[in-house]
C-alpha cells in the first residue's frame, strides 16, 4: 500500500537556525510530491511541489526540498527559519496513474523558539 | 484515532443536478472545517473554511452561491454543488481539526470524487 511517512509529529528549532522537515514515501510508480503549510487560524497553502525535471525544488517564503528518489525522499529544508515559519507543514504524494488521489503524511509542527 | 468520514466517496450526477457531500468528525468536535478541490495531478485548492454556526468564508474566486457550505454541528459539514456541470467534476476533500484548539492535529476526510455527464 502507498503511504506518506512524516518523521516527527513536532520540529522545534531556534530562529535563524536551518529548517529541515523529513518525508518518505512508499509507492508503486513515480509520483508527484507536494508541501503544504496551515498557518493557524488558515486553510492548506501549496509549498511547493515536484513533478518532472530539476529534483531541487524551490517554493514559497525560502523554503525548497528535494525529490530523491533512491532514498524515496522529498525533504524540506529552509536555511533560516523565521518566527513566521511556525505552522504545520504537510507532506503528500499522488502517483502519476492517480488522476485525483493525494496520500497524505499526519504532518509536522514546526516551532520556532526565539 | 481521530476519523474524518466523507460521503459519498464518489459520485456520478447529470448535468443541471444538485449533489450534497457530507464531512463529519466521527470521535472528534470540529469548530473548523476546511473544504478543498482538487484538479487532476494537481495541489488542492482551498475553497471555503467552514464554522460551526455561522456563515462560511469563501476564497476569492470561489461561488458561493454555487458551492453552498452548511457546518450546523460540531461534527457536520456539508458541501452542496447546485447545478452541476461538467466542469464542476474534481475532487472535493475536507479536512477538520478537534476543538480542541491549534495543537490539535488536523485530519482529513478520504475525498470525494464527482463528476458530472
Amino acid at each position: 500500500a502507498q503511504s506518506v511517512t512524516q518523521l516527527g509529529s513536532h520540529v522545534s528549532v531556534s530562529e535563524g537556525a536551518l529548517v529541515l522537515l523529513r518525508c518518505n514515501y512508499s509507492s508503486s510508480v513515480p509520483p508527484y510530491l507536494f508541501w503544504y503549510v496551515q498557518y493557524p487560524n488558515q486553510g492548506l497553502q501549496l509549498l511547493l511541489k515536484y513533478t518532472t525535471g530539476a529534483t531541487l525544488v524551490k517554493g514559497i517564503n525560502g523554503f525548497e526540498a528535494e525529490f530523491k528518489k533512491s532514498e524515496t525522499s522529498f525533504h524540506l529544508t529552509k536555511p533560516s527559519a523565521h518566527m513566521s515559519d511556525a505552522a504545520e507543514y504537510f507532506c503528500a504524494v499522488s502517483p502519476m496513474d492517480s488522476n485525483y488521489q493525494l496520500i497524505w503524511g499526519a504532518g509536522t509542527k514546526l516551532i520556532i523558539k526565539p | 484515532g481521530a476519523v474524518v468520514s466523507q460521503h459519498p466517496s464518489w459520485v456520478i450526477c447529470k448535468s443541471g443536478t444538485s449533489v450534497k457531500i457530507e464531512c463529519r468528525s466521527l470521535d472528534f468536535q470540529a469548530t473548523t472545517m476546511f473544504w478543498y478541490r482538487q484538479f487532476p495531478k494537481q495541489s488542492l485548492m482551498l475553497m471555503a473554511t467552514s464554522n460551526e454556526g455561522s456563515k462560511a468564508t469563501y476564497e476569492q474566486g470561489v461561488e458561493k452561491d454555487k458551492f453552498l457550505i452548511n457546518h450546523a454541528s460540531l461534527t457536520l459539514s456539508t458541501l452542496t454543488v447546485t447545478s452541476a456541470h461538467p466542469e464542476d467534476s474534481s475532487f472535493y476533500i475536507c479536512s477538520a481539526r478537534d476543538t480542541g484548539g491549534l495543537n490539535s492535529p488536523l485530519h482529513f476526510g478520504n475525498g470525494t470524487r464527482l463528476t458530472v455527464t
